[in-house]
């Protein structure tokens, strides 16, 4: 099946620096890629909508300025949780899609923020 | 988004049969699926039906369901210690953007 990587899969960082999460899709292209954001013991929130070669599509009540999203090319998308506060803690989870209706995702990355 | 909802837990004894349900609001729903996710790991696609299908088996796991109520359900049989996990179903109606229950914690008890 297609392979979606992440990385990195685990960074503890301080509060008030910015941290990068990549999101590559291995053997395919991915003209779209999702971000979603897990808090403990709870679901998958879609964040945001990464589209290669244009500004991300943010879902409501996510701060598009606090998430900054890049889709520079075909096979990657990053997430950048700018100024990070220890709310921000998660587990960020991005998908990409292989074709209609089939998702796969990343290993997840979890931020620690201190 | 729209409403997904699934029971939190389900604990079985190993070999019985799992039946994990969700149920959906968004009836313009095209696929539904069901992954898994293991302890401090991604998520594994399952499996997934179209809309217009009321059932699909794979291997031990047969997916039913009831468009009418809105109903999805996932049953594993023969269940193991290894498919204890979380299982989110999910919903999309154009392909890409997901929708996903808050997951049911399976444990399967030895």
């Amino acid at each position: 099946g297609a392979v979606v990587s992440q990385h990195p899969s685990w960074v503890i960082c301080k509060s008030g620096t910015s941290v990068k999460i990549e999101c590559r899709s291995l053997d395919f292209q991915a003209t779209t890629m999702f971000w979603y954001r897990q808090f403990p013991k709870q679901s998958l929130m879609l964040m945001a909508t990464s589209n290669e070669g244009s500004k991300a599509t943010y879902e409501q009540g996510v701060e598009k300025d606090k998430f900054l999203i890049n889709h520079a090319s075909l096979t990657l998308s990053t997430l950048t949780v700018t100024s990070a506060h220890p709310e921000d803690s998660s587990f960020y989870i991005c998908s990409a899609s292989w074709g209609p209706g089939e998702l796969f995702f990343g290993e997840g990355s979890r931020l620690t923020v201190l | 988004g729209e409403d997904v909802e699934q029971s939190l837990f389900l604990s079985v004894r190993e070999g019985d049969s799992s039946v994990i349900n969700c149920t959906y609001t968004d009836s313009s729903s095209t696929y539904l699926y069901w992954y898994k996710q293991e302890p401090g790991a991604g998520l594994q696609l399952l499996t997934y039906i179209f809309s217009n299908m009321d059932m699909k088996q794979d291997q031990r796991l047969t997916v039913l369901l009831n468009k009418k109520d809105k109903h999805l359900s996932l049953r594993i049989a023969d269940t193991q210690t290894g498919d204890s996990a979380i299982y989110f179903c999910a919903e999309s109606k154009d392909f890409n953007k997901f929708y996903f229950g808050s997951g049911t914690k399976l444990n399967v008890k030895p």
